[in-house]
């Protein structure tokens, strides 16, 4: 069974200092990964996710995340943090093909200071 | 696009009573949802996975008998909290993905006390 880990539970930052967020899965096959965020007091969203290809995916609000297979890592990271991204931060991953059941990481809250 | 609906947001109860959760896809049909609990400071962890028109399929250690799913249209899933106890105070969320290799969409969550 796959299992994802997210190493840092909680992350202060200041205004417009760079992140990134670490997330390593276990599973030997080929996987779909994602990051998800929560807002205080709103339901998960999709930030960004990776199928296949390019293994540097782009998604909403300047995020970006890499797969290094090698590494069974999909880090997240944006160079310039603002106090909006203040949030709780998901990696999750589901084995590729069909309607599999995905499987998420700990979370990681950032704190984001004006 | 793809919006998932889960009712009601929040509810408390008494133990020993049942309480239901629904959740329902708005603009796609879904074969199959999945309901998640989040205790505090833990992670989502998957309970079970919906299947329309057939038995749900339980991860372990989640209790079939206490925690019904019925998944009985293309557009609505439920989670039936049955004889409810403290300790199954918890957030549940719902999720469910338009088509195969596509992200999953949730649901606001339903945030459950038994008192």
């Amino acid at each position: 069974a796959q299992s994802v880990s997210q190493h840092n539970h909680h992350v202060i930052l200041s205004e417009a200092a760079s992140l990134e967020l670490g997330c390593n899965y276990s599973y030997g096959g080929t996987v779909n990964l994602f990051w998800y965020v929560q807002y205080p007091g709103q339901h998960l969203q999709l930030l960004l996710k990776y199928f296949s290809g390019d293994p540097l995916v782009k998604g909403i609000k300047g995020f970006e995340a890499e797969f290094i297979k090698s590494k069974f890592s999909f880090n997240l990271r944006k160079p310039s943090v603002q106090w909006s991204d203040t949030a709780e931060y998901f990696c999750a991953v589901n084995v590729a093909g069909g309607y599999q059941k995905v499987t998420f990481g700990i979370g990681t809250k950032l704190q984001v200071i004006p | 696009g793809a919006v998932v609906s889960q009712h009601p947001s929040w509810v408390i109860c008494k133990s020993g009573t049942s309480v239901k959760i629904e959740c329902r896809s708005l603009d796609f049909q879904a074969t199959t949802m999945f309901w998640y609990r989040q205790f505090p400071k833990q992670s989502l962890m998957l309970m079970a996975t919906s299947n329309e028109g057939s038995k749900a399929t339980y991860e372990q250690g989640v209790e079939k008998d206490k925690f019904l799913i019925n998944h009985a249209s293309l557009t609505l899933s439920t989670l039936t909290v049955t004889s409810a106890h403290p300790e199954d105070s918890s957030f549940y969320i719902c999720s469910a993905r338009p088509l195969e290799r596509t992200p999953l969409h949730f649901g606001n969550g339903t945030r459950l006390t038994v008192t």
